[in-house]
């Protein structure tokens, strides 16, 4: 198995521009979630997705955000205008949905917004 | 409300015994999870434990859970400098979002 992956691994944008990155989940890991980590924090929860049903969105999650999962394999997040503040770690994690207590993340994407 | 806390750092020696303790105030999680980060890495999923249990163990690793006090500790034994890293302790509700606190430095002397 070869875990889940994501792309690209570091983005450098100015701000107001648009970035999208991408998740691969485990094969056949139905459980798809987003968290973002800053420097010194644990990671927050964004949202998740089951196939490609998005159950869930945390208040962090403000309308310049968007996330897709149109086949239930890959997801794409879309960060639209970006700000400074956006300037993190976003991690990615599947699970199955009847071991979905065991969430395996992928090694993360930096954006770094100047 | 949920809340995970951790202290921040804690420093070994080599050989030593490390214990990371952690609360949380949701009742009403399910399972309680350890993850370790190394730099510039994702998270490394250690171990998790049911509520309904009080303590599990899987070679170095003990987990203790006093569901009373909501309080929830990591014990490494023989520390080892390659278990340096940030270690985070995490709550959950019948598997969904995982909520984490803000993480462990571990230091390990040699």
């Amino acid at each position: 198995d070869t875990g889940v992956s994501q792309d690209p691994r570091h983005k450098i944008t100015k701000r107001g521009q648009n970035v999208t990155f991408r998740c691969d989940p485990i094969s056949e890991h139905n459980r798809l979630y987003w968290y973002r980590q800053t420097l010194g924090q644990g990671p927050e929860f964004l949202t998740y997705f089951q196939n490609e049903a998005q159950l869930e969105k945390s208040r962090l999650l403000s309308d310049r955000f968007s996330a897709e999962r149109p086949k239930g394999s890959f997801s794409t997040l879309e960060i639209q205008r970006t700000e400074q503040g956006d300037s993190a770690m976003y991690l990615c994690a599947s699970s199955l949905s009847t071991y979905s207590y065991e969430q395996y993340f992928g090694p993360g994407t930096r954006l770094t917004v100047t | 409300g949920e809340d995970v806390e951790q202290s921040l750092f804690l420093s070994v020696r080599e050989g030593d015994s490390s214990v990371i303790n952690c609360t949380y105030t949701d009742s009403s999680s399910t399972y309680l999870y350890w993850y370790k980060q190394e730099p510039g890495a994702g998270l490394q999923l250690l171990t998790y434990i049911f509520s309904n249990m009080d303590m599990k163990q899987d070679q170095r690793l003990t987990v203790l859970l006093n569901k009373k006090d909501k309080h929830l500790s990591l014990r490494i034994a023989d520390t080892q400098t390659g278990d340096s890293a940030i270690y985070f302790c995490a709550e959950s509700v019948n598997g969904g979002k995982l909520i984490f606190g803000q993480g462990t430095t571990l230091q390990v002397k040699p």
